[in-house]
């Protein structure tokens, strides 16, 4: 079936320190696994994304690394600053179509000043 | 200028009301789709469209009808609102392979409130 399942609900770091979101998928098929960051009234927009030939994408302060076989790929966000705080989905594509991606349940990151 | 837009911004009705929610994208993209948003921000895939044909029809009542007359627009019409319909509605554009794994362009989002 169709299942992306994401963790922690909530995450609350102190400014400068490092923060990680992970998330697991169940279809071992998938092969696209974006990370989309949504600001408080804004939309979604992709950050970064990995693909299943690489296991680890790095760009600037944040980078997502990807195990196939433990089916689970992470955010890791380092030397957070306050505009860091916003909802971080994770997605994965789903099985019935090319076109549909399934979203994880979000992350709620806030930066303590 | 916007890439992915939608109208109207916030929309508030009443129950039992008819209304529509519309969206246009100047990406070229051949896909768009519908999300409907909840107060918890779980994101939902309603439906999608490649090129004008239906390719993703969730579990949606059949109150929610989406219509697309060209590929670079994509409508939402919802017949007789019910209070949890009340939602962020979201549009969205992808380029359209068949490969799967696009980047996928939000418009700014329709806040609903259905009294």
């Amino acid at each position: 079936g169709e299942n992306v399942e994401q963790h922690p609900s909530t995450l609350s770091v102190q400014e400068g320190d490092s923060a990680v979101i992970k998330c697991t998928y169940s279809d071992s098929a998938s092969n696209y696994f974006p990370w989309y960051k949504q600001e408080l009234g804004k939309r979604p927009q992709l950050i970064i994304d990995i693909r299943s030939n690489v296991g680890e994408k790095k760009d600037q302060r944040i980078a997502v690394t990807l195990n196939k076989t433990a089916k689970h790929f992470s955010l890791h966000i380092t030397e957070t600053q306050p505009e860091d705080s916003a909802v971080y989905f994770c997605a994965a594509p789903g099985s019935s179509s090319a076109s549909k991606i399934i979203f994880g349940s979000g992350t709620r990151l806030s930066i303590r000043p | 200028d916007t890439a992915v837009s939608q109208t109207p911004k916030y929309l508030v009705t009443q129950m039992g009301n008819d209304k529509s929610i519309k969206c246009e994208q100047n990406l070229g993209h051949d896909t768009m789709y519908w999300y409907k948003q909840d107060s918890k921000k779980f994101l939902k895939i309603m439906f999608s469209y490649n090129n004008k044909e239906l390719i993703i029809n969730e579990t949606v009542p059949n109150r929610f009808s989406p219509k697309s007359p060209d590929k670079a627009h994509l409508n939402l019409h919802i017949n007789s609102l019910e209070l949890g319909d009340s939602a962020v509605y979201f549009c969205a554009s992808s380029l359209g392979g068949t490969s799967g794994g696009e980047t996928q362009y939000f418009g700014p989002g329709t806040r609903l409130l259905v009294l």
